[in-house]
């Protein structure tokens, strides 16, 4: 079945680094990649989005390319701050009539002032 | 505007007891779907409802069931609890539309906790 699979954390970096937080995944067809962040204590809020091949989303300074020859959605950031602490989801749905939502394990990020 | 509401935010329960959980969706949307997520995992779907009946389950017993109101609320309910039914429950709602476009938002969930 479909799923996701993203680096496992805690992935502590200081303020103004260079973020990556890897994620592939294995679907059939075309599905839409998401990544989306928990901060502590809140629930689920949606960082950004690419539903077909080549798209780019961005959000705050996010960034993710939907890589389809590589089955890859990873997550960058040119300059981390201390308020970017969180758990980061990798995901996926297939929209339409099945639009269930596939979510990695997260990865919990620690930036450091 | 109202985003996604749950409640309670925290409950406490005995192995064996029954629990019921609300959520109110966003306003506008007419779609509710629930994830469990345990602790240090990502969230698992449970199902999702829409016009009032069941439209995708996952794999989950039928101890998890559901219902949605004709406000578009739903509450999940879980029977015979156990230790492992203990994580954090999600709601989401959208609203379904013909292209799959559906964005679905998140609300802050309810903690349960079984001893």
């Amino acid at each position: 079945g479909d799923s996701v699979t993203q680096m496992e954390g805690p992935v502590t970096l200081s303020e103004e680094a260079f973020l990556t937080i890897n994620c592939t995944y294995t679907a059939t067809g075309y599905p839409s990649l998401f990544w989306y962040v928990q901060y502590p204590g809140e629930g689920l809020q949606l960082l950004l989005k690419a539903t077909k091949a080549d798209d780019k989303g961005s959000n705050k300074g996010f960034e993710a390319t939907y890589r389809k020859e590589t089955t890859s959605f990873h997550l960058e950031k040119g300059s981390v701050q201390v308020s970017d602490s969180a758990v980061y989801f990798c995901a996926l749905t297939h929209g339409n009539r099945d639009d269930k939502i596939i979510f990695g394990k997260g990865t919990r990020l620690h930036i450091l002032p | 505007d109202a985003g996604v509401t749950q409640s309670p935010t925290h409950l406490i329960k005995t192995r064996g007891q029954q629990v019921t959980l609300r959520c109110s969706p966003k306003s506008g949307h007419d779609t509710v779907s629930w994830y469990q997520q345990a602790l240090g995992q990502g969230p698992q779907f449970i199902f999702q409802y829409y016009e009032e009946e069941e439209r995708q389950r996952g794999n989950f017993p039928d101890r998890f069931s559901g219902h949605q109101f004709p406000n578009y609320s739903s509450e999940l309910n879980v029977n015979a609890l156990l230790l492992g039914d203990s994580a954090l429950y999600l709601c989401a709602s959208s609203l379904l539309l013909g292209t799959g476009e559906n964005e679905q938002y998140f609300g802050p969930g309810t903690r349960l906790t079984v001893t």
